[in-house]
C-alpha cells in the first residue's frame, strides 16, 4: 500500500556539514509534499511546502538558503540542512496527501555535534 | 499564533476506562481534521480523521468528534490500553492540498 519513506532515520554530524534527508512516497505520486520540522515537547510546525517541478513555498521565519527543498520527481523530495548548527538538531518529518488520507514519513531525528 | 490548540498537556487512565483528549481551533475555514498518536523518537501515526460535514467517525476504538459550531473535536479511546500511551496531536487544515497545523499534544498514560 501507499506509504512514506524517510532516509536516514537518524543522522549525527559536525557543525558546519550539510544532511540531505529524503522523503520518498511508494505506491503513489505526489504531486505536494510538506515538510514539518518538531522541537522537544512542541507541536509539529510546517517548514515549507514542497512542489514537484518548482520551488518550494516556504513559512515565514524559515530560511530558504538554508533548507534547501528539491522536488526533482514525482516521488522523492529533499531537504538538505546547509551548514547545520546544534539549534538545527531536532526531528524532521515529510508528509504527502493520498487520495485516502494524509500519510506522515517515520521522521529523521538530527543531531548537530 | 496558535490555530489549533491541545489545553490538556498530559492525562492519565486507567485501563479499561475511557480516554477523552480534546482539540479546540480558531480558523473557521478548517474542513478536515486528524488524530495522530506519537511515540518517542518516531513519525506520527495517523489514527483517524473527520471532515467538517460530518460529527462524528468511529473506527474500532477510537471514535472522533467535531462540534463545528464550538470549534471543538475530541477522541474518545475506549477502552483504553496500556499500548495507548503516547503523545497525540489533534491536526486541522483547510482544503485539500493544504498543509496541516498541529496542536501541541496531549501525552496519554493508561495505567494497567
Amino acid at each position: 500500500g501507499a506509504v512514506v519513506s524517510q532516509h536516514p532515520s537518524w543522522v549525527i554530524c559536525k557543525s558546519g556539514t550539510s544532511v540531505k534527508i529524503e522523503c520518498r512516497s511508494l505506491d503513489f505520486q505526489a504531486t505536494t509534499m510538506f515538510w514539518y520540522r518538531q522541537f522537544p515537547k512542541q507541536s509539529l510546525m510546517l517548514m515549507a511546502t514542497s512542489n514537484e517541478g518548482s520551488k518550494a513555498t516556504y513559512e515565514q521565519g524559515v530560511e530558504k538558503d538554508k533548507f534547501l527543498i528539491n522536488h526533482a520527481s514525482l516521488t522523492l523530495s529533499t531537504l538538505t540542512v546547509t551548514s547545520a548548527h546544534p539549534e538545527d538538531s531536532s526531528f524532521y518529518i515529510c508528509s504527502a496527501r493520498t487520495s485516502g488520507g494524509s500519510l506522515f514519513g517515520p521522521g529523521t531525528r538530527l543531531t548537530v555535534l | 499564533d496558535q490555530q489549533v490548540k491541545q489545553n490538556s498537556p498530559s492525562l492519565s487512565v486507567q485501563e479499561g476506562r475511557i480516554s477523552i483528549l480534546n482539540c479546540d481551533y480558531t480558523n473557521s475555514m478548517f474542513d478536515y481534521f486528524l488524530w495522530y498518536k506519537k511515540y518517542p523518537a518516531e513519525g506520527p501515526t495517523f489514527l483517524i480523521s473527520i471532515s467538517s460535514i460530518k460529527d462524528k467517525n468511529e473506527d474500532g476504538r477510537f471514535t472522533v468528534f467535531l462540534n463545528k459550531s464550538a470549534k471543538h473535536l475530541s477522541l474518545h479511546i475506549v477502552p483504553s490500553q496500556p499500548g495507548d500511551s503516547a503523545v497525540y496531536f489533534c491536526a486541522a487544515s483547510a482544503g485539500t492540498g493544504n498543509q496541516f497545523y498541529f496542536g501541541t499534544g496531549t501525552s496519554l498514560t493508561v495505567i494497567p
